[in-house]
This record gives structure tokens, C-alpha cells and sequence, in this order.
């Protein structure tokens, strides 16, 4: 079965400096990783995925990931954070069960906080 | 504006009381999810359907009824509401598999948030 585990609860960084939230998974074969954010109130938005090719994937708002299959590891990044990026993300990692269907499993998320 | 949309967005129920989240998509989307989202545990599945009259269970399925009787709605019924309920719930649909290369991403509703005394 595979998990997702998102070591840091709560990150605080000031504006403009960079950013890498960590997010390590357990999965037997190649997998299906997504970074998801979640603002106040709000449902979930995708920021970006990797299934397979180039490891470093850009997203949207200027986020980007890298997957490293030695470390198990598909850490978020952003080089310069705006207040706005200021929400809850969620790491997530997908798999076909036995029966062809698509399951999805989220880490339990890392809140971030901008500071001025 | 197309997108999912979920009611009600608050409720408060006593235990023991039923209700229905509600949950609809004009996007044309074959694959519907329910997700309840508890402090310190993430997201977690609790039903999803790949198409009209066809639902499975997903992690968490236990006080929980579906039914997909059209393409665009899929509601959530609490049999007998109990304090463990007590979650914010999303809906997300997709096209199809998220896991289909492509473009195809979940897009989810606002939540609702439910109370159980």
C-alpha cells in the first residue's frame, strides 16, 4: 500500500525568501506524485504532478518539484514566496488498486505562514 | 460558473440525526469522490464513482451511504450522525482517472463543514 508522509506540520518564512516543503513517499513501482494547496476555506488546487520524464516539474504560481527515486523524496519548492502562497499543502501519491481504479493517498499536510 | 459545487456549507446536527451533502458538477465529469478532511490526518477517502450507478467504497466508508443516479450529482448521506463524523467534507470530481497522462486534474468543491453534538 502505498503512504505519504509530510514531516513538517507548520513552516514559517519570510517574503521573498525561498522555500522547500519535504514530502517522502512509500510505493512499490514508479509513482504518480502531486503537490495539491489549499487555501483558507477553500477546496484543493492542484499545483503540479510528475508520472514519469524529466524529474524536475514546474507548476503553477511559480512552484516547482523535483522527484528523487534514491531518497523516495517529491519536495516543493519556490525560490522567492509572495504573502499570498500562504495556505496549507498537500503532498500526494496515486496508484491503480487491483481492480483498476485510481486511489489517491494525501499526506496530512504542511501549514505555511508568510511572514512580513 | 462551472465547477463543483457543495451544500450545504455549515450543519450542525444532534446525534443520531441523517442528512445530505450535497454534491453536483457541470463539467461533465464521469469520476466523482467524497474526502473528509480531519486536523493532523490529511484527506481521506471515504466513497468515489467512476459513472452514473457505479460507486465503491473508499478508506473511511463506515456511517456513510452514495448513490449516482446521474452523471452530475453524487450525494453523501450520514445514516445516524455520530461526534466522530464531526470533519470537513470535500468533493472533487475529474474527467476520468487522474492518473491518465494528460491534462485531467481533480477539481474540488468549497467543502462543508459538519458539527455533531
Amino acid at each position: 500500500a502505498q503512504s505519504v508522509t509530510q514531516p513538517d506540520i507548520h513552516i514559517t518564512v519570510s517574503e521573498g525568501a525561498s522555500l522547500e516543503l519535504r514530502c517522502n513517499y512509500s510505493y512499490g513501482a514508479t509513482p504518480y506524485l502531486f503537490w495539491y494547496v489549499q487555501s483558507p476555506g477553500q477546496g484543493l488546487q492542484l499545483l503540479l504532478k510528475y508520472f514519469s520524464g524529466d524529474t524536475l516539474v514546474q507548476g503553477i504560481k511559480g512552484f516547482e518539484a523535483e522527484f528523487k527515486r534514491s531518497q523516495s523524496s517529491f519536495n516543493l519548492r519556490k525560490p522567492s514566496v509572495h504573502w499570498s502562497d500562504a495556505a496549507e499543502y498537500f503532498c500526494a501519491v496515486g496508484a491503480f488498486t487491483n481492480f483498476g481504479n485510481e486511489k489517491l493517498t494525501f499526506g496530512t499536510g504542511t501549514r505555511l505562514t508568510i511572514i512580513p | 460558473n462551472a465547477g463543483v459545487t457543495q451544500t450545504p456549507k455549515f450543519q450542525v446536527l444532534k446525534t443520531g440525526q441523517s442528512m445530505t451533502l450535497q454534491c453536483a458538477q457541470d463539467m461533465n465529469h464521469e469520476y466523482m469522490s467524497w474526502y473528509r478532511q480531519d486536523p493532523g490526518m490529511g484527506l481521506r477517502l471515504i466513497h468515489y464513482s467512476v459513472g452514473a450507478g457505479i460507486t465503491d467504497q473508499g478508506e473511511v466508508p463506515n456511517g456513510y451511504n452514495v448513490s449516482r443516479s446521474t452523471t452530475e450529482d453524487f450525494p453523501l448521506r450520514l445514516l445516524s450522525a455520530a461526534p466522530s463524523q464531526t470533519s470537513v467534507y470535500f468533493c472533487a470530481s475529474s474527467y476520468s482517472s487522474v492518473l491518465d497522462f494528460g491534462a485531467n486534474v481533480l477539481t474540488f468543491g468549497a467543502g462543508s463543514r459538519l458539527t455533531v453534538l
